[in-house]
């Protein structure tokens, strides 16, 4: 089975500018989060959706925001990029089974902000 | 708060030798635990999780992991590392209720020595 897939892989960006970033959770997953990893850093959590609701969000400005479609994949914007949103995002999906939530991430995309 | 630590940055061994990663939570309850690695411009992999019982768990890549209340620690180990054992190592929390957030630590780096 396929794993977690995102898109694009790398992206350069200039201040001012807003961003896209997708995610495709594995199949038969409902959940998907985001987190944002900083170069040296540990990921910190962004937002998690789950059957198409916001269930939790961490600590980030409201220039961030994500949505889920009904077919379960996900979209992360970042709107007015700012240098220190330069970062590896990562997407999880996780399996219907919530006592668990376990998480399985996909390679990530690199954003570059000049 | 919850909060994960991993004291060690960075960790140099011989291929071949023994491996402890040391990971320190802190949380009210019996976390849900997680190890993941990352090899360089990777996403994370799971290694291995602890939710309860056996405070042994095996993981993957011949990963095991103890879960110590009484310390708050959850240490990885190997008995033999191998050189495609180099990686970023990190150690995750998951709230017990509402486990859509996870908590990651710093990480730590591993060098092995051929």
């Amino acid at each position: 089975d396929a794993g977690v897939t995102q898109s694009p892989t790398h992206l350069i960006k200039t201040r001012g500018q807003q961003v896209t970033l997708r995610c495709s959770p594995i199949s038969g997953h409902k959940s998907v989060s985001w987190y944002q990893q900083v170069l040296g850093q540990g990921p910190q959590f962004i937002f998690q959706y789950y059957e198409k609701e916001e269930r939790g969000r961490g600590n980030f400005p409201d220039r961030f925001s994500a949505r889920q479609f009904p077919n379960y994949s996900s979209e992360l914007n970042v709107n007015a990029l700012l240098l220190g949103d330069s970062a590896l995002y990562l997407c999880a999906s996780s399996p219907p089974d919530s006592v668990t939530n376990t998480q399985y991430f996909g390679p990530g995309t690199r954003l570059t902000v000049l | 708060a919850q909060s994960v630590t991993q004291p060690d940055i960075h960790i140099t061994v011989s291929e071949g030798a023994s491996l402890e990663l040391r990971c320190n939570y802190s949380y009210g309850a019996t976390p849900y635990l997680f190890w993941y690695v990352q090899s360089p411009g990777q996403g994370l992999q799971l290694l291995l999780k602890y939710f309860s019982g056996d405070t042994l768990v095996q993981g993957i890549k011949g990963f095991e992991a103890e879960f110590k209340r009484s310390q708050s620690s959850f240490n990885l180990r190997k008995p033999s590392v191998h050189w495609s054992d180099a990686a970023e190592y990190f150690c995750a929390v998951a709230s017990t209720s509402g486990t859509y957030k996870y908590i990651f630590g710093t990480g730590t780096r591993l060098k092995v020595l051929a």
